[in-house]
């Protein structure tokens, strides 16, 4: 089975603080992305990649910034944490072939 | 602009009763469709993938349904079970791979 990880369940983090969101996939998929979901407004994509070094804005990318040093992983970082980045993040992969995406179980953060 | 619009937003619906959902897509052109369930705190997970030839499509008590021509898509789901409960989420791939989200149909079924 595919195995999407995501390092943190929770998080909690004051206003300032830089937040890294690791992604970890075990299928060798090219394509990765980072997704924020809020209430009433969906999923909406932050970043993505589609190789190694490589990536490319997604509709939100402000306040945002990743990183692909390897395949397998795809990190989400917030340099400087603020309240409405407050969100549930979720990664997920995708297969060249049918498109599927898997994704982690999500990592919700709170920023007081 | 490549738009997905799910209804309802929310159902309420009794164990054992069926359900359908909607989703009405502009995306163009037109790949495939998908529907996943995410429950509660969790991340999506695939329930079936619907490509242009195909109309229909079932996963156990979920049946998928497709009219390009009118660019809608149903999902329907027999004899709603309380692990159903759940939020439904329609994404509609373009040809150049790029996804469109609809905002989610919440289902909650009740004992």
């Amino acid at each position: 089975d595919v195995k999407v990880t995501q390092s943190s369940r929770y998080l909690v983090k004051r206003t300032g603080e830089k937040v890294f969101l690791e992604c970890v996939q075990d299928m060798d998929h090219e394509n990765m992305f980072w997704y924020r979901q809020d209430p009433g407004l969906g999923l909406r994509l932050i970043y993505f990649s589609y190789d190694v070094k490589m990536k490319e804005k997604g509709d939100i990318p402000e306040g945002y910034s990743v990183s692909r040093e390897k395949k397998e992983r795809f990190s989400l970082i917030l340099e400087s944490a603020s309240t409405n980045q407050t969100s549930m993040y979720l990664c997920a992969s995708q297969g060249a072939n049918t498109g599927e995406l898997f994704f982690g179980e999500g990592s919700r953060l709170t920023v007081l | 602009k490549n738009q997905v619009e799910q209804s309802p937003q929310s159902l309420i619906i009794l164990e054992g009763k069926n359900c359908t959902l909607q989703c009405n897509y502009t995306v163009s052109p037109f790949s495939n469709l998908r529907w996943y369930k995410q429950d509660t705190g969790r991340g999506p997970v695939s329930l079936t993938i619907m490509t242009f030839s195909e109309n229909t499509k079932s996963n156990g008590r979920y049946t998928a349904t497709l009219d390009a021509d009118t660019k809608q898509s149903s999902l329907h789901i027999t004899a709603s079970q309380l692990s159903d409960s759940a939020s439904y989420i329609c994404v509609v791939n373009n040809a150049g791979n790029m996804l469109t989200f609809g905002g989610g149909t919440r289902l909650m079924v009740k004992p």
